[in-house]
């Protein structure tokens, strides 16, 4: 079971680079991480994926360190349009029920000006 | 707009009433994936179809079922309803199987009274 957790809750000013940790202990060699960001009432919204080292795309880096027990998500330079819940999740192997999928318990960014 | 649609956006209904939520897949994309949300359980996966039939199995419980039709879309039969079934419900889909990003719905809100 890939139980992930997240602090519940960061502030941040504008302009500021932030960096948002999951923990999740127990996960396999090949489980991907994804993160997502979430405004109120809406879906999440995909924001990067990796399984190893580091990816970066136009918006954020993910950084997955060797023995893979956690994950950061980093935000350079965040706007108040970055105020939202961000979620990690874990896609973990289950030979038995198929892929399993267990998000994070989020947490809130506030970005202040 | 992540190309995912559910309908529909709101449901109120009565406990012990069924209903059925509907989610169109992106263009292409041949996984569909449910998951609730709720302030006290998270965003928690529910069940997974690839291509018309059931892949993994999350959190379901057996009030509830899903099918996936042959044009793709996916319906989540919700029967026997209780107060906690409230919650936010969203459907995902990706292209494959495994590891491919989830595009997520803007999700159907259901409150039972």
């Amino acid at each position: 079971l890939a139980k992930t957790t997240q602090p519940i809750s960061m502030d941040s000013y504008e302009g500021q680079e932030v960096n948002i940790t999951c923990s999740h202990n127990n996960i396999a060699t090949n489980d991907y991480i994804t993160w997502y960001q979430q405004f109120p009432s809406q879906g999440p919204r995909f924001i990067i994926q990796g399984y190893k080292t580091k990816v970066t795309n136009e918006v954020a880096s993910l950084f997955i360190p060797a023995d893979r027990k956690s994950s950061t998500l980093s935000l350079p330079r965040v706007s108040l349009s970055d105020t939202a819940v961000y979620y990690c999740l874990v896609d973990a192997g289950d030979i038995s029920t198929g892929n399993q999928f267990y998000f994070g318990t989020g947490t809130s960014l506030t970005v202040i000006p | 707009d992540s190309g995912v649609t559910q309908t529909p956006k709101h449901l109120i209904t009565a406990t012990g009433q069924r209903v059925t939520l509907r989610c169109s897949p992106r263009s292409g994309d041949l996984s569909v994936y449910w998951y609730q949300q709720s302030l006290d359980q998270g965003l928690q996966f529910l069940i997974q179809y690839y291509n018309g039939e059931e892949r993994a199995k999350g959190n379901i419980l057996e009030r509830f079922s899903a099918q996936q039709f042959p044009d793709l879309h996916s319906e989540l039969n919700l029967s026997s309803l209780e107060l906690g079934d409230s919650a936010l419900y969203f459907c995902a889909s990706s292209v494959g199987l495994a590891s491919d990003t989830q595009y997520f719905g803007p999700g159907t809100r259901l409150t039972v009274l």
